[in-house]
């Protein structure tokens, strides 16, 4: 399984804009990156993914690197209810020889103060 | 529909005993995951159905472990015999078999085994 290398820990303050970050140097052609967060007693929750180019949708955006070998996860406002873990994850599809399995590592814990 | 739910949501047993969980996932998703969570650590993958068919399971299911899901809508997990090493956030999720969906999670359910 790929590996993603991210911060154990990052601290932001309400309103302001946060940059997660997420290497994956060993990134092959076929995987997509993805993006979970899981809130305190809560079950993981989607974020975002993408495969080449940036991506944007109502939760966040993600940049890609030219060489995807990392991304950044941005969270234009941050708000008290951001905090959580957030994962970086990369998988390829069933349909392209790989898995549907989503490989969690331990993620960066995002603190936001008020 | 509002989601992923998991019955029951808590559940203490002592060891030895059997213990069967439920997953009820979003109606139109054909894939769905069973994961497993301790404190601290990201989610383990255990297993994944498409439609009917189990097309993956983890090493972490031992033979104590099965999962079901026999019309392809719902899914049980069923831990037999169970120890103090299975408690744990047993977490499931369901997708469509698309390439640009993500995964989402239910709630879960805790296992506690005295």
């Amino acid at each position: 399984d790929a590996k993603t290398t991210q911060p154990n820990s990052m601290e932001s303050n309400e309103e302001e804009p946060v940059h997660l970050p997420c290497n994956h140097s060993t990134i092959s052609g076929t995987d997509y990156i993805h993006w979970y967060r899981q809130l305190p007693s809560q079950g993981p929750e989607y974020v975002i993914h993408g495969l080449t180019s940036n991506v944007n949708n109502r939760m966040a955006s993600m940049a890609i690197a030219e060489d995807r070998k990392s991304s950044t996860l941005i969270l234009h406002r941050a708000t008290l209810r951001d905090a959580a873990v957030y994962y970086c994850i990369l998988s390829y599809p069933l349909t392209q020889g790989g898995s549907e399995k989503l490989v969690f590592g331990k993620g960066t814990k995002l603190t936001v103060n008020p | 529909d509002t989601g992923v739910s998991q019955n029951p949501r808590h559940k203490i047993t002592k060891r030895g005993q059997n213990v069967t969980f439920r997953c009820d996932p979003i109606s139109e998703h054909n894939r769905l995951y069973w994961y497993r969570q301790t404190l601290g650590q990201g989610p383990e993958f255990l297993t994944y159905f498409q439609n009917e068919a189990q097309l993956e399971k983890s090493r972490l299911l031992s033979d104590r472990f099965s999962a079901e899901r026999p019309k392809g809508s719902f899914s049980t997990l069923e831990i037999q015999r169970t120890e103090q090493g299975d408690s744990a956030m047993y977490l499931c999720a369901s997708s469509l078999a698309t390439t640009s969906g993500g995964q989402y999670f239910g709630p879960g359910t805790r296992l506690t085994v005295t």
